[in-house]
């Protein structure tokens, strides 16, 4: 079964400090790979995807991502945390193996916490 | 439209009523998906329309769970008799394209008590 697991429940970090939230995955063939943010109160907002080509993505707000086929993850990082990055995280996977459906399979999400 | 509404945006019923939630996509999304996150359960997927297609409906936990989607567009997530396992946030969720990335809407919490 596909999967995907974020280890962390919450990653603190201080304003201008680098932040990686990390993400593996568990997938049959080759990944299609997706982080999302969800602010309080509000839907979930595409950061940037993973479907081939360069290991390093470069997404919304200043972040990026790294795919890394040998270690299965898909960490996010940015250079330097802003406080208006707090929010929730989730790592996603497409269901390849659910016939047309191809549903998002989502982490438990990651609450990032940047202190001023 | 803009982006993907939903509504209400927050819905508070009693158990045993039967409650509707409505999505309306971006317009040209054929794809659209219902997902359910709860506390502690995160995301979970419940049904997926895609143009004319019959729907798939894997997802949903009972049978008191329904959805349609008229003429490819809006669609609509019905409850029956409500019980307290179901209060969560229900987005709704669509793409242009297959295995494109999913834009979604605010959401409805529903809060059953």
């Amino acid at each position: 079964a596909q999967s995907v697991a974020q280890p962390e429940d919450q990653v603190n970090v201080a304003e201008g400090n680098p932040l990686t939230v990390k993400c593996t995955y568990s997938v049959s063939g080759n990944p299609y790979l997706f982080w999302y943010v969800q602010y309080p109160n509000r839907g979930l907002q595409f950061l940037l995807k993973y479907i081939t080509g360069d290991n390093l993505v470069k997404g919304s707000y200043g972040f990026e991502a790294e795919f890394n086929k040998s270690q299965t993850s898909f960490h996010l990082k940015k250079p330097s945390a802003l406080v208006s990055d707090s929010a929730l995280y989730f790592c996603a996977v497409r269901d390849r193996e659910g016939g047309a459906t191809n549903k998002l399979i989502f982490g438990t999400g990651t609450l990032l916490a940047v202190q001023p | 439209g803009a982006g993907v509404s939903q509504s209400p945006s927050n819905k508070v019923t009693e158990k045993g009523k039967d409650v509707e939630l409505r999505c309306d996509p971006i317009s040209g999304h054929t794809a659209l998906y219902w997902y359910r996150q709860s506390l502690g359960q995160g995301l979970e997927f419940l049904i997926y329309f895609q143009g004319n297609s019959a729907p798939d409906k894997s997802g949903l936990p009972s049978d008191r769970f329904s959805a349609e989607r008229t003429g490819g567009s809006v669609s609509t997530l019905t409850i029956q008799r409500t019980q307290q396992e179901d209060s969560a946030v229900y987005l709704c969720g669509g793409e242009d394209t297959p295995l494109n990335e999913q834009f979604f809407g605010p959401g409805t919490r529903l809060t059953v008590l």
